[in-house]
């Protein structure tokens, strides 16, 4: 079955610093992935996805993607993080394009300090 | 442009009340409609799709029912609640057929069973 991971439950960086969330996903064929933001209180907003191509894919808010295969890996980055990044974020790939369900990861809370 | 929208925002109940949470979408024909929960520090679940009016897929077993009278309405529904149905309750939708497309979230309900 399709599974997603991402191994960091908290993460905590300081405002201007670089940023790199990991995930990791378990799928047969190409997968398609997704990267969400969400505030507290607050929906999911999507920030990037990858269906195929360039494996290094461009977000909104200055995100990106790099998409790995032979790591298995779909890690988002950015290069400076303002104190409004402070959010959770899913990774998430479709496991069924009958219905186009989404599974997704446990999420990486990410803190940001002055 | 589609929208979704989800109310109410934010709900108390008591244990054995019943429940109704109402999503809908604009902008759009026959989506497929997803209801997920977010337990407090959890990822997020898949409860219900649906890929039409009347039909419904249930992910796990629960305290929960969903229906789609029309097709751009979803309703999750329960005859009594339970204190562990308390958590964040997201409706989300996509278009058929377009699995790399992804979700479109709705803001969510904050449900309390008390």
């Amino acid at each position: 079955a399709q599974s997603v991971t991402q191994p960091d439950i908290h993460i905590t960086v300081s405002e201007g610093a670089s940023l790199e969330l990991r995930c990791n996903y378990s799928y047969g064929a190409t997968p398609y992935l997704f990267w969400y933001v969400q505030s507290p209180g607050q929906g999911l907003q999507l920030l990037l996805k990858y269906f195929s191509g360039d494996t290094l894919v461009q977000g909104i808010k200055g995100f990106e993607a790099e998409f790995k295969r032979s790591q298995s890996s779909f890690n988002l980055r950015k290069p400076s993080v303002h104190w409004s990044d402070a959010a959770e974020y899913f990774c998430a790939v479709v496991s069924n394009f009958g219905n186009e369900k989404l599974t997704f990861g446990t999420g990486t809370r990410l803190t940001i300090i002055p | 442009s589609q929208t979704i929208h989800q109310w109410p925002a934010t709900l108390v109940q008591p244990v054995g009340s019943p429940l109704s949470l109402e999503c809908t979408v604009e902008g759009t024909s026959n989506p497929n409609l997803y209801w997920y929960r977010q337990a407090a520090g959890r990822g997020l679940q898949l409860l219900f799709y649906s890929v039409g009016i009347g039909q419904i897929s249930s992910e796990v077993p629960q305290n929960l029912s969903a229906s789609r009278p029309q097709d751009r309405q979803f309703i999750l529904s329960s005859k009594k609640l339970l204190l562990s149905d308390s958590g964040f309750y997201l409706c989300a939708w996509s278009k058929q057929g377009a699995g790399a497309g992804g979700y479109t979230f709705g803001s969510g309900t904050r449900l309390t069973v008390v």
